[in-house]
């Protein structure tokens, strides 16, 4: 099954500031997500990031606070914009392998913002 | 719309216990379910699946059986150990064409020696 690699693993961020999180994946996947787990909680999902073009965002989620790209099909970036401390979260991506329909995760990113 | 629910936590054994998580869900159509796990400081492991009626998942010595008349998904593992500690998560593909999975809360599981 498909190897996600996501970086970086933990930031400690000043509110006001925006941080970007990469997720590469080792195989082609179909589709590529991102989540959101604050503390001891489920996960949330955030949005469907869609090849070269724009994500599909749930509800509660809009792209001025969480744009999102996917410029090929191994590769996605999540941008947390004008951070507040409410957004201090573990935030995962994931990808549906082509070849299994499994969901594989990357480790996630741990964001504490001060 | 869609959704799982799982017992709440924590769940304390002692090891060698016999292991049951409870997971019902809610969807139209016909899902795919999912357990998956959680370690202290780690991403999300997929431990087993099952993706039509009857079907049986297992993996490491735990297992779950798709129950569609009791819309059920239940985790079982006849002899938990300590390093089976970790949070344990149920989810759900919906039949429709979105692939989203949906998860339930979570259930952290302690082992004790």
């Amino acid at each position: 099954s498909a190897v996600i690699s996501q970086k970086p693993s933990r930031d400690i961020c000043q509110r006001g500031t925006s941080l970007t999180i990469q997720c590469q994946v080792d195989s082609q996947v179909t589709m590529m997500f991102w989540y959101r787990q604050q503390p001891g909680q489920s996960l949330t999902l955030i949005a469907t990031a869609n090849q070269g073009s724009e994500a599909t965002y749930e509800s509660g989620f809009v792209i001025d606070k969480f744009p999102i790209s996917r410029p090929n099909l191994t590769f996605s970036t999540l941008t947390v914009s004008n951070m507040s401390p409410e957004d201090s979260s573990i935030y995962l991506c994931s990808g549906r392998d082509r070849d299994n329909y499994g969901y594989t995760f990357g480790s996630g990113t741990r964001l504490t913002v001060v | 719309g869609d959704s799982v629910t799982q017992m709440e936590g924590p769940v304390t054994l002692s090891e060698e216990a016999f292991l049951t998580i409870n997971c019902t869900y809610t969807a139209t159509g016909y899902p795919s379910l999912f357990w998956y796990v959680q370690y202290p400081g780690e991403g999300l492991q997929l431990l087993l699946k099952a993706t039509k009626a009857d079907d049986k998942g297992s993996n490491k010595g735990f297992e779950a059986t798709y129950r569609k008349e009791t819309t059920s998904f239940h985790l079982e593992k006849g002899s938990v150990q300590v390093s089976d500690s970790a949070v344990y998560f149920c989810a759900l593909k919906s039949g429709d064409s979105s692939y989203k999975l949906i998860f339930g809360s979570g259930t952290r599981l302690l082992v004790r020696p």
